[in-house]
């Protein structure tokens, strides 16, 4: 059974700074890994989707890797905004009839 | 394009108590699915929909009915409300099963 980790729960970090978020999941037969941001009271907005056949993918200041191998994505956000505080959820689906399987979240704040 | 729209925002039930959770999409998706989430717990699975007329068990079924009788709405229905059923629920839709998802903006169901 898949099981996504994210480490730490919680990171804050001084606004203008490179900063790297942490997934992992247990088994390497992912069909893909998409990354989602959650505002406070609100629904989960897509960041990016990261195909297995794929190393990363880049959107704007948002950059996410995969590395299957090892079990690891990693979503980088350059020059980062107190906008940017938000929780952000990665999720795995693998193939086959199986849903997207959630981590529980890293909850970002940036301070100005 | 108004995505995917989930009715009401907020709702208060008395234990015992009906009610329909609605989700209405418009990007034609095939892909369409319920989670609830919980403090600590993430995003769950209840039900999903793999097109109309097409409905299984997601992580969490009990005391939750779906069916999808149009491409475009996949109500959930609580039986019987319970404290237990307290949650955030999101219902996301996407092109295919293993296609980018898209949330809804969540109902909050307290149940008392």
């Amino acid at each position: 059974k898949q099981e996504v980790t994210q480490i730490p729960a919680a990171l804050s970090v001084p606004e203008g700074e490179n900063l790297v978020l942490n997934c992992s999941f247990t088994d390497s037969a992912i069909y893909n890994l998409q990354w989602f941001r959650q505002d406070p009271g609100k629904g989960l907005t897509s960041l990016l989707l990261i195909q297995s056949s794929q190393r990363e993918q880049t959107s704007g200041r948002l950059n996410a890797s995969l590395d299957k191998s090892s079990g690891r994505s990693t979503l980088y956000i350059a020059a980062s905004q107190p906008g940017d505080s938000a929780t952000y959820l990665c999720a795995a689906r693998n193939s086959g009839n199986t849903p997207l399987v959630f981590g529980k979240g890293t909850r970002l704040s940036v301070i100005a | 394009n108004a995505g995917v729209t989930q009715t009401p925002k907020f709702q208060v039930l008395k234990t015992g108590q009906s009610m329909t959770l609605q989700c209405a999409q418009d990007m034609n998706h095939e892909y369409m699915s319920w989670y609830r989430q919980d403090p600590g717990m993430g995003l769950r699975l209840i039900h999903y929909s793999v097109g109309a007329g097409i409905t299984d068990q997601g992580e969490v079924p009990n005391g939750y009915n779906v069916s999808r009788s149009t491409t475009e709405d996949f109500p959930l229905r609580l039986l019987s409300a319970a404290p237990s059923q307290t949650s955030v629920y999101f219902c996301a839709s996407s092109y295919f099963e293993k296609s980018e998802a898209f949330f809804g903006q969540g109902t909050r169901l307290t149940v008392v």
